[in-house]
């Protein structure tokens, strides 16, 4: 029973590139957040999406970002024109429903790399 | 709005001696509070959960966390500490509508010999 898949594990871009990282939920799991850990930090929340739809996107800039978790197919989120403070490693977590109570599943995460 | 404080970003134990990694936490309405382990390279793992059952709660791994409502507490211990016990623990607090999760800051096990 697979967990939470990200690819890629690492990721290279160059200043003003386009990164786009993905994450296949928990089989059966609707519910999927983003979150993003810089160097010497813990995780800060980005983005909540339920199938189609954008939940919570308190955490994401406001500029560049985007996300996405089509009908079919895994959630993508896009960082358009890169720069180099985009450099972190980004998680994907899963959940089976909505509520405090559900615990969150994590993939291994993407790291992203500006150069 | 809901918050987590980890006291000690960098913990030492000798091998076979007893863990604690503090975490306090603020919140308006009675909390939902998790502990993940973070290997090098590696995503977070559910270590344990308080859902407002029993305040002891047991987890994987031997470990084991203390609700505390008069204290704001929510401390991770483990009696024996063990070398593959070394790694990265975050405290979190989830947001009472579901949702997103508040992390600490972390904190660093390191266990010698």
């Amino acid at each position: 029973n697979a967990g939470v898949m990200q690819n890629p594990r690492h990721l290279v871009r160059r200043r003003g590139q386009e990164a786009r990282l993905r994450c296949s939920p928990v089989k059966g799991h609707s519910h999927v957040y983003w979150y993003r850990q810089l160097p010497e930090e813990g995780l800060k929340f980005m983005v909540y999406l339920q199938k189609e739809n954008i939940i919570d996107e308190s955490g994401m800039p406001k500029e560049r970002f985007s996300a996405e978790f089509p009908k079919e197919g895994p959630s993508i989120l896009r960082i358009q024109q890169v720069v180099r403070g985009d450099s972190a490693a980004y998680f994907c977590a899963s959940s089976e429903g909505t509520g405090g109570h559900q615990p969150q599943h994590f993939g291994d995460g993407t790291r992203l790399s500006i150069l | 709005a809901q918050s987590v404080t980890q006291l000690g970003s960098h913990v030492s134990v000798s091998e076979g001696a007893l863990v604690l990694l503090r975490c306090n936490y603020s919140s308006s309405v009675p909390p939902y509070l998790f502990w993940y382990v973070q290997y090098p390279n590696q995503g977070l793992q559910l270590l344990l959960k308080y859902t407002s059952a029993a305040t002891l709660v047991k987890g994987i791994n031997g470990f084991e966390a203390e609700f505390k409502k008069s204290e704001t507490s929510f401390h991770l211990t483990k009696p024996s500490a063990h070398m593959s016990d070394a790694a990265e623990y975050f405290c979190a607090v989830s947001d009472p509508q579901g949702g997103k999760l508040i992390f600490g800051q972390g904190t660093e096990l390191s266990v010698k010999p």
